[in-house]
């Protein structure tokens, strides 16, 4: 059964601080692995899409990585703004059929 | 519309009493997921539908809880004889096969 973890569960940083969200997850059978962001009382957005045999994809200041042996990935925000306060979620979706499992997520407060 | 539409937004009901919840995905979308979100929770998967097939119904909780998809575009979660730990956002998406997902704002619901 797959299990995804996010760590840490909050995080609060001054403005233009470089900050790194962690994800794991148990079976590396994936297909995908995603990250979302979900604003308070809102649906969830998502940021960037990484195919299992990628390593990593980029959106302007956002870089996602995937270790999939490993079981992880990293989503890494540069100079961050306290317009990118939201929850950032993980999620991957299984090979054999496209069950997607999400983590708790990670609340992120960027101080002005 | 250009997203995923949910209605209603928000429905409070009394416990025991039938609830519908609708799901308009993006057109042209064959994968259409349901999810269950609790206050500081990531998403549920609840099912997921490809075309009109339910292809993973495993996170349904019980049999009180169904969905259907009669024509491979609008969806339908159907709860009998709500409960109070019902209450919770139901969250609706859809994608392309195996590509990002798109998130509807989500019907909130409240069971008194």
């Amino acid at each position: 059964k797959q299990e995804v973890t996010q760590i840490p569960a909050a995080l609060s940083v001054p403005e233009g601080e470089n900050l790194v969200l962690n994800c794991s997850f148990t079976d590396s059978a994936i297909y995908n692995l995603q990250w979302f962001r979900q604003d308070p009382g809102k649906g969830l957005t998502s940021l960037l899409l990484i195919q299992s045999s990628q390593r990593e994809q980029t959106s302007g200041r956002l870089n996602a990585s995937l270790d999939k042996s490993s079981g992880r990935s990293t989503l890494y925000i540069a100079a961050s703004q306290p317009g990118d306060s939201a929850t950032y979620l993980c999620a991957v979706s299984n090979t054999g059929g496209f069950k997607t499992i999400f983590g708790a997520g990670t609340r992120l407060f960027v101080k002005a | 519309g250009a997203g995923v539409s949910q209605t209603p937004s928000n429905k409070v009901t009394e416990k025991g009493k039938y609830v519908e919840l609708r799901c308009d995905p993006i057109s042209g979308h064959t994968a259409l997921y349901w999810y269950r979100q609790s206050l500081g929770q990531g998403p549920e998967f609840l099912i997921y539908f490809q075309g009109t097939g339910a292809a993973d119904d495993s996170g349904l909780p019980n049999d009180r809880f169904f969905a259907v998809r009669p024509e491979g575009s609008v969806s339908t979660l159907k709860i009998q004889r709500t409960e109070r730990g019902d209450s919770a956002v139901y969250l609706c998406a859809s994608s392309p096969f195996g590509n990002t997902i798109y998130f509807g704002e989500g019907s909130w619901l409240t069971v008194v």
